[in-house]
């Protein structure tokens, strides 16, 4: 029962910007949008969330739509080593501390 | 350097052996979990601990134990009961608020021959 759908691969080429969509239509009030990423064989690492203002950091940028149903991941300036899977959960906290990760999407930065 | 360590980075065990994973934080934070992530799937909940001396099952705990004596400390001890133990086994910690970001340690592979 994934909450969010995003594409499985994408492509960007150094030095532009990746563009990460995800859709959780079903996203509830409470429910907060997280953006993980994992290099192969290492621990996911946090990105960045958000609940429903547009978020930055020294990271990324997150833009979540005005009725919460998408949001996307931006990388500003991509280099090869931002090459991961980047995951897009709805997280709410309470007494379920689950993290649910999905598939994902396979970000290529090439030369 | 805060953060969250986990050793060793590989683990071999023979099949029926017990093994104990190490999972230590400096972030002082109360919360601590453990995943496990098998090829091409996402993360599975195997216990968590929201504070000293109590922790949860999650969604996959059989076959597993923890503890939790110290708040820096949750180690997981894979049992000879878990049928698939062969993975690769993600320790995480938040500061246990509700909606708190959880920080992933840098893992362990375990391989049971």
């Amino acid at each position: 029962d994934a909450k969010t759908t995003q594409p499985p691969s994408m492509d960007c080429a150094e030095g532009r910007a990746a563009n990460l969509p995800c859709n959780h239509s079903t996203i509830s009030g409470n429910e907060y949008v997280y953006w993980y990423r994992q290099i192969h064989s290492q621990g996911p690492q946090y990105i960045i969330h958000g609940l429903k203002n547009n978020e930055t950091n020294e990271m990324a940028s997150l833009i979540i739509t005005e009725d919460r149903k998408s949001s996307t991941l931006i990388l500003p300036h991509a280099t090869l080593r931002d090459t991961a899977v980047y995951y897009c959960i709805v997280y709410s906290g309470g007494s379920n501390y689950k993290l649910t990760f999905g598939k994902g999407t396979l970000l290529t930065v090439n030369p | 350097d805060g953060g969250i360590t986990q050793s060793p980075k590989y683990l071999f065990r023979k099949e029926g052996q017990n093994v104990t994973l190490s999972c230590e934080q400096n972030l002082n934070h109360d919360a601590m979990y453990w995943y496990r992530q098998d090829p091409g799937q996402g993360l599975r909940l195997i216990y968590y601990s929201q504070i000293v001396n109590d922790f949860q099952k999650g969604d996959i705990a059989e076959g597993y134990s923890v503890s939790r004596e110290k708040k820096e400390s949750f180690p997981l001890t894979v049992t000879s009961a878990q049928k698939n133990p062969t993975a690769f086994y993600l320790c995480a910690s938040s500061n246990g608020q509700f909606t708190d970001t959880q920080y992933f340690g840098p893992g362990t592979r375990l391989t049971v021959l």
